[in-house]
């Protein structure tokens, strides 16, 4: 089936920098990803759309300046954490699909990369 | 606004005692209703995708249907590998991909 690589697993960062965290899909192209965030017991809430080849689409309440998001080729979108804040430590999973998801192309994800800020 | 309500929030159950997690949705137009698996610390794990009512889906133990306004994930005869979290998601129709998830339902199956 497809997969969906996402690295790094776990990072632990101070308090003003960056994280970059990337997602690939490794045997298929993606034209479009989906960022999402996780917090304990909470359900995943859709950060942003990211199009290859074109700005990603932001939810409503996502700093589109804070987190960056660049899907620079069919198999690779990645997702920066600029001038990081212990309030952005979270659990940031991507998920992909090769089409729209529906029955012939679900939404696959990454195992996520668990962000803390200290 | 879309929404999705799972129930219980977590389930405990003995091995081999079926049960049936609970998903209840409120969309603009259902394009369709998606089920995971999740473990901790994990992502996600796909399941079914059921697209119109009284449509069911079948994979081992588990049997996902799908009504109107909610779904369901039975499970029979459960074993200790099943623990995990099972998320519900529905994607509505309109043009965006987006899936818009519950808070999912903790299952844990005791030997």
């Amino acid at each position: 089936g497809a997969v969906v690589s996402q690295h790094p697993s776990r990072v632990i960062c101070k308090s003003g920098t960056s994280v970059k965290i990337e997602c690939r899909s490794l045997d298929f192209q993606a034209t479009t990803m989906f960022w999402y965030r996780q917090f304990p017991k909470q359900s995943l809430m859709l950060m942003a759309t990211s199009n290859e080849g074109s700005k990603a689409t932001y939810e409503q309440g996502v700093e589109k300046d804070k987190f960056l998001i660049n899907h620079a080729s069919l198999t690779l979108s990645t997702l920066t954490v600029t001038s990081a804040h212990p309030e952005d430590s979270s659990f940031y999973i991507c998920s992909a699909s090769e089409g729209p998801p529906s029955y012939n192309s679900p939404l696959h994800f990454g195992n996520g990369t668990r962000l803390t800020v200290t | 606004e879309d929404q999705v309500t799972q129930s219980p929030e977590a389930l405990r159950l003995q091995e081999g005692e079926s049960s049936s997690l609970n998903c209840s949705y409120t969309v603009s137009g259902l394009r369709g209703l998606f089920w995971y698996r999740q473990d901790p610390g994990k992502g996600p794990e796909f399941l079914f995708t059921l697209y119109s009512a009284g449509e069911e889906k079948e994979k081992e133990r588990l049997k996902a249907t799908l009504t109107k306004k909610e779904s369901f994930l039975h499970i029979t005869a459960p074993k200790p590998e099943d623990s995990a979290t099972y998320l519900c998601a529905v994607q509505a129709q309109g043009g965006s991909e987006k899936l818009v998830f519950g808070k999912g339902t903790k299952l844990t199956v005791n030997p």
